[in-house]
């Protein structure tokens, strides 16, 4: 997972956003995912963006796609105690490539 | 529909034991892959399948090997284990290799410790 990078950790207060982010390395990606973990669980899909779009929201989440930086972003409205997990960004241009994940930390 | 099936959740082994681990999907899925993970390293692609009967290194596939001997089954052997080798393993698997179809789904893992 080395060539996509993730900071590794974002501590955040109930009800306030979350920014995640996330830069990538081949301009070829097609798709970008955002996978959530939760302790002691597989990953699981939270969502994905198709290259050729800016922007994609699905209920209180929203992912920007700067594909000129090569900067993808994972946006949490209303952050709840149970978003606490560890985030992993994806890219896909014939093979995954993994981040090392962000651990997102929330507190009351 | 289970998706992906992991067995066993935890391993113990001694150095220098052998052990298999199970992975099952019920998606009638082409691809399957495993992966390690480690903390701060993310996930690392040990070995990878293409379909039934055909198997690919991945990242880190030194110590490992894999059968693919049905669709809907993908073993991860350990012939020797090592300390190096104490991590959690996943499994995965998609309908192809890029865009939606290459979207992963992830078994719940397992934990394997070697002594």
């Amino acid at each position: 997972g080395e060539d996509v990078e993730q900071s590794l950790f974002l501590s955040v207060r109930e009800g306030d956003s979350s920014v995640i982010n996330c830069t990538y390395t081949d301009s070829s990606s097609t798709y970008l995912y955002w996978y959530k973990q939760e302790p002691g669980a597989g990953l699981q899909l939270l969502t994905y963006i198709f290259s050729n779009m800016d922007m994609k929201q699905d209920q209180r989440l929203t992912v920007l796609l700067n594909k000129k930086d090569k900067h993808l972003s994972l946006r949490i409205a209303d952050t709840q105690t149970g978003d606490s997990a560890i985030y992993f960004c994806a890219e896909t241009w014939g093979k995954f490539q993994f981040g090392a994940g962000t651990q997102v930390v929330v507190t009351p | 529909n289970a998706g992906v099936t992991q067995t066993p959740k935890f391993r113990v082994l001694k150095t220098g034991q052998s052990m298999t681990l199970l992975c099952a999907q019920d998606m009638n899925h082409e691809y399957m892959y495993w992966y390690r993970q480690d903390p701060g390293m993310g996930l690392r692609l040990i070995h990878y399948s293409v379909g039934e009967g055909t198997t690919a290194k991945g990242e880190v596939p030194d110590g490992y090997n894999v059968s693919r001997l049905k669709k809907q089954n993908f073993l991860l052997g350990l012939e020797s284990a090592a300390p190096s080798q104490t991590s959690v393993y996943f499994c995965a698997s998609s309908y192809g290799s890029g865009g939606a179809q290459g979207t992963q789904y992830f078994g719940p893992g397992t934990r394997l410790t070697v002594l």
